[in-house]
């Protein structure tokens, strides 16, 4: 079946940077595109971006842009969101979730990760 | 960037209840929108795709209508499970973007 798992909870000083994974399991990893999602305290969902797991390339909100980098590990079916220069507007849960599209970067979100709360605080 | 607006922010329905939940988008989104459940501490769970397509899985309670800039999901028959936050998503222009969400609460 399958399973996106993400690493656990971070909590991170202003300024710093924290990486988030996202294991996938039960299909083919490179074929369908993972995009990582925020969501505020007591918020609505924040889309960030996308990251093809198969090429490699990736399309950032223009709101992350400079900030934000997704990366791959093939090899572990693994996806990383990376955010710098953190400030305490950005304590959210952090989920990536799966397209449920073959090879499509856009498309409704069929699978999405348990998430993992970063938070951060002086 | 294509703003969806829903109505209303919360809605008081009793079990049994048929609730109607709308979303609208700023400009056109063709039929690509999909909705989402949201219990609390849970991941968001995707219902209806391409705004009349129900997820695997899904009840068929659940249901998905509308094109262009007027959707609505309908559950004919609210269940206790069903007591949740809904959001709505399009994916007809870059970049992807999120209704507010609506409250399904217990009246």
């Amino acid at each position: 079946q399958v399973q996106l798992v993400q690493s656990g909870a971070e909590v991170k000083k202003p300024g710093a940077s924290v990486k988030v994974s996202c294991k996938a399991s039960g299909y083919t990893f490179t074929g369908y595109y993972i995009h990582w999602v925020r969501q505020a305290p007591g918020h609505g969902l924040e889309w960030m971006g996308w990251i093809s797991p198969s090429s490699g390339g990736t399309y950032y909100a223009q709101k992350f842009q400079g900030r934000v980098t997704m990366t791959r590990d093939t090899s572990i079916s693994t996806a990383y969101m990376e955010l710098s220069a953190l400030r305490s507007d950005d304590t959210a849960v952090y989920y990536c979730a799966r397209v449920g599209r073959y090879y499509d970067s856009s498309g409704q979100f069929d699978f999405w990760g348990q998430g993992t709360l970063v938070t951060v605080s002086s | 960037e294509i703003v969806l607006t829903q109505s209303p922010a919360t809605l008081s329905l009793s079990p049994g209840e048929r609730a109607t939940l709308s979303c609208r988008a700023s400009q056109s989104v063709s039929s690509y929108l999909a909705w989402y459940q949201q219990k609390p501490g849970q991941a968001p769970r995707l219902l209806i795709y391409d705004a009349s397509n129900r997820a695997t899985g899904i009840p068929a309670r659940f249901s998905g209508s509308g094109s262009g800039t007027d959707f609505t999901l309908t559950i004919s028959s609210l269940e206790p499970e069903d007591f949740a936050v809904y959001y709505c998503q399009q994916r007809g222009s870059w970049p992807v973007s999120f209704g507010q969400g609506t409250k399904l609460e217990i009246k």
